[in-house]
């Protein structure tokens, strides 16, 4: 079945230091990917995504690209700023043939990301 | 862009209660809504799926009898959570789709924090 793996946390940074969240996955097909950030005490919130190879989100300064041939979703951002603080999730989704348009997203376990001024 | 409203945000119940959570879509009629579960430190787990008007999809080792959703309109799904234990304190999501729509975003509720003591 599909899964998302992304790399564990927590993640500590300097206000703006670079960050990389690695997200790779395993589906069959063709599925769309999907960055999900959770702040503290707070449902998600979509941050961004992707819905074909080679396509790239972006939000808020953050990007990732939907790369088929590593099967990964990474999440960038140049600069990060102590209100990005939260816990990201890669997750990914397919339609599903049930013929009720019905779909559901896998998620990654999440990463914490800490912001230290 | 779309709301869905989830409520209460907290509770604390005595065990061998029942409590009901609710997820509406403010602005929006929700073809399919979704309840996930999320364990500390954990990621979101599916619970079921449910479209308006017919019975909930059950994931596989969720008790149907003890999680009774109920989807009666396009804007409103229910998540009664029967004979509460205080291994089912956790944090419930809720996540719904918009009708019609041809893409695979779903909108997340703000979350209940079910406190069982």
């Amino acid at each position: 079945g599909d899964s998302v793996t992304q790399m564990e946390g927590p993640v500590t940074l300097s206000e703006e230091a670079f960050l990389t969240i690695n997200c790779t996955y395993t589906a069959t097909g063709y599925p769309s990917l999907f960055w999900y950030v959770q702040y503290p005490g707070e449902g998600l919130q979509l941050l961004l995504k992707a819905t074909k190879a080679d396509d790239k989100g972006s939000n808020k300064g953050f990007e990732a690209t939907y790369r088929k041939e590593t099967t990964s979703f990474h999440l960038e951002k140049g600069s990060v700023q102590v209100s990005d603080s939260a816990v990201y999730f890669c997750a990914l989704s397919h339609l599903s043939y049930s013929g009720a348009g019905s779909y559901q997203l896998t998620f990654g376990k999440g990463t914490k990301l800490s912001v230290i001024p | 862009g779309a709301v869905v409203s989830q409520h209460p945000s907290r509770v604390i119940c005595k065990s061998g209660t029942s409590v009901k959570i609710e997820c509406r879509s403010l602005d929006f009629q929700a073809t399919t809504m979704f309840w996930y579960r999320q364990f500390p430190k954990q990621s979101l787990m599916l619970m079921a799926t449910s479209n308006e008007g017919s019975k909930a999809t059950y994931e596989q080792g969720v008790e149907k009898d003890k999680f009774l959703i109920n989807h009666a309109s396009l804007t409103l799904s229910t998540l009664t959570v029967t004979s509460a234990h205080p291994e089912d304190s956790s944090f419930y999501i809720c996540s719904a789709r918009e009708l019609g729509r041809g893409n695979t975003e779903a909108f997340f509720g703000q979350g209940t924090r079910l406190t069982v003591v």
